[in-house]
């Protein structure tokens, strides 16, 4: 079966612009998370979504960032006025329950920020 | 102090060799513990989960130590396939995000 999907795999933008990245969770799983890798670094918990729930945005790393997640499956992160700093690996995640520890990745978007 | 705290290596060892890496973790509290990996340019992947008891998957055996706050995975006979950065990952409680580890780099040389 199809896994977590993800696009763009690579975004180039400029500074101050508004960007938007998607996830394709696998189908049938309640729980969904962004991850943000940054090179060299560890995974940066971002937010997760569980079911109907309202997400955890502790993560979130300034008001610049939002997400959301529509009918429970595909979900977009947004970043806007888009900074540097922003340049990272965007790993979105998906997994069966909200406590399960087997998490399902995508490939990720690499976003740079000229 | 960091929540999970991994040397970053790199360990590079000869095919066959034994290699252990270990983790500690901040959180006393914290419920459940698990190895990753991570492929260069990839994304990271479960490679097992770690219990109280000790586990073992093959090669592979991860350990736990609660009252020093550490878990530690060792792989035998290394094989080349084996080279990849590996997670340390820790969740705190049940309804919590999963806290990764910077992770340890491996590479096993012919």
């Amino acid at each position: 079966g199809a896994g977590v999907s993800q696009s763009p795999s690579n975004k180039v933008t400029e500074k101050g612009k508004d960007v938007e990245l998607r996830c394709d969770p696998i189908s049938g799983h309640t729980a969904l998370y962004w991850y943000r890798q940054s090179l060299g670094q560890g995974l940066e918990f971002l937010i997760y979504f569980q079911g109907n729930s309202a997400p955890d945005k502790s993560g979130l790393p300034s008001d610049r960032f939002s997400a959301e997640r529509t009918g429970g499956s595909v979900s977009t992160l947004t970043i806007q006025r888009t900074q540097q700093e922003d340049s990272a690996v965007y790993l979105c995640a998906s997994s069966e329950w909200l406590g399960e520890g087997k998490l399902f990745f995508g490939s990720g978007t690499q976003l740079s920020v000229l | 102090r960091k929540e999970v705290e991994q040397d970053p290596g790199p360990f590079n060892v000869p095919e066959g060799a034994t290699v252990a890496f270990n983790c500690t973790y901040s959180n006393s509290a914290s419920q459940s513990f698990f190895w990753y990996r991570q492929d260069c340019r990839k994304e990271p992947k479960l490679l097992m989960s770690v219990y109280s008891s000790g586990n073992e998957d093959g090669r592979f055996t991860a350990q736990l130590n609660r009252a020093s706050q550490y878990i530690s995975l060792l792989i035998r006979d290394s094989k080349l396939s084996d080279s990849a950065t590996y997670l340390c990952v820790v969740r705190n409680s049940g309804n919590t995000p999963l806290v990764f580890g910077k992770g340890t780099r491996l590479s096993v040389i012919a």
